[in-house]
Formats: C-alpha cells, sequence, structure tokens
C-alpha cells in the first residue's frame, strides 16, 4: 500500500531556512498535503498542492514536487521559533485514503 | 465561519468500560473523519462519514464505532476500553465526501487516557 516517509527531526538556525522533504510510493496521488501541529494543539493546514504542478508558494512557504520521483519538499523561509512544531506530508492513495508520514519535529536554535 | 469543535477536551476511563466522543463540522462541511494519534506518532484513519453512512474505515476493530447526524455533528464511541486505546483522538471535516481532493480541517482533539 502507499506509504509516506519523512525524516522525524530537522534542526535549523532561526532565520535560516528549513527544508523538511517527504517521500510517497503511490504515484495516483493526486493531492499532496503539509499539516502543521504544535505542542498539544490539533493539526493545522500549511499548504497543499495538486499532483499536475511543480511548485507553489505561500508567504514564507514554498512546496516542491518531483512527480518523477515521489518527492515532495516544504521550504520555510526566514525560520522563526513559532514555526516550531510537527510538520507532517500527507499524500491520497488510488482510494483517496489519506496516507500520513510520521512528522519531522523541526527544532529552531537560536 | 465556526471551525471544528470536539468535546470534551480531556477524558480519564478505565479499562473496559466505553467512551462517546463528539465533533461538530465546519460549517460548510458535509464529511467527517476521525483519527487517532498515538504519542510520537502520526494520525491513524479510523473512518469517515459522508451523508450519515460511513464511507472509509481504517483498520480498527468493531468496537470502534460512529455517527453521523443530519447537522454533519459525528459521535465516535469505543467499547471495552483497551489500554493502547489512549491517544489523541481527531476529528477532521471537509467537503464532497472526502475524495482526498479537499483539505481536512482538524479540531484540536480529545486526549483520551485509559487506566
Amino acid at each position: 500500500g502507499e506509504d509516506v516517509e519523512q525524516s522525524l527531526f530537522l534542526s535549523v538556525r532561526e532565520g535560516d531556512s528549513s527544508v523538511i522533504n517527504c517521500t510517497y510510493t503511490d504515484s495516483s496521488s493526486t493531492y499532496l498535503y503539509w499539516y502543521k501541529q504544535e505542542p498539544g494543539a490539533g493539526l493545522q493546514l500549511l499548504t497543499y498542492i495538486f499532483s499536475n504542478m511543480d511548485m507553489k508558494q505561500d508567504q514564507r512557504l514554498t512546496v516542491l514536487l518531483n512527480k518523477k520521483d515521489k518527492h515532495l519538499s516544504l521550504r520555510i523561509a526566514d525560520t522563526q521559533t513559532g514555526d516550531s512544531a510537527i510538520y507532517f506530508c500527507v499524500a491520497s492513495d488510488s482510494n483517496y485514503q489519506l496516507i500520513w508520514g510520521a512528522g519531522t519535529k523541526l527544532i529552531i536554535k537560536p | 465561519e465556526t471551525g471544528v469543535t470536539q468535546s470534551p477536551t480531556h477524558l480519564i476511563k478505565t479499562r473496559g468500560q466505553q467512551v462517546t466522543l463528539r465533533c461538530s463540522s465546519q460549517s460548510g462541511h458535509n464529511t467527517v473523519s476521525w483519527y487517532q494519534q498515538a504519542l510520537g506518532q502520526g494520525p491513524q484513519f479510523i473512518f469517515q462519514y459522508y451523508r450519515e453512512e460511513e464511507n472509509g474505515r481504517g483498520n480498527f476493530p468493531p468496537r470502534f464505532s460512529g455517527l453521523q447526524f443530519p447537522n454533519y455533528s459525528s459521535e465516535l464511541n469505543v467499547n471495552a476500553l483497551e489500554l493502547d486505546d489512549s491517544a489523541l483522538y481527531l476529528c477532521a471535516s471537509t467537503k464532497g465526501g472526502g475524495q482526498g481532493n479537499s483539505p481536512l480541517h482538524f479540531g484540536n482533539g480529545t486526549r483520551l487516557t485509559v487506566t
């Protein structure tokens, strides 16, 4: 079945760019999402991209999709302490069910 | 626009008991999904309701059941609670049957502890 993989931790300095990577297995995934979860909180939709797009930009966020390699990335420019959270990569499988990665914990160093 | 609301926020139950969690969907959304998130893990899909019927289910036993009401709100019921059921239960709403092509909007979850 569909699998979504992402590294568990990323540490960056405040002000630098953060790049969180994700790979998925189902080439029929139509939509790919990034969700953010702050400690003790629910899940916040950050952004999403259609599979026929290569890139989507929204303020400090840039999503890049390489459909051939089934690779998705989320770039956060000028990372701030408020960006500390767990970031989930989510892909839809051929039955339109959402498959979640395990999440990448973003740690901000002063 | 009212977001997804869940109740209660925290709950402590004893093994073997039954629990009901509640969710009100975001206005304009007719599809509700439930997820279980164990500590340190990603959310696991439990099931989804559209037009008051279950239209998708993850790998959860029948003691996990649900309902959707005409106003699109929903309940998650868990019978015969086990210690491993301790988790954050998240409700999400969307439009159009949840075909993976419209984003899910999540509530803040109910933290269930089973002792």
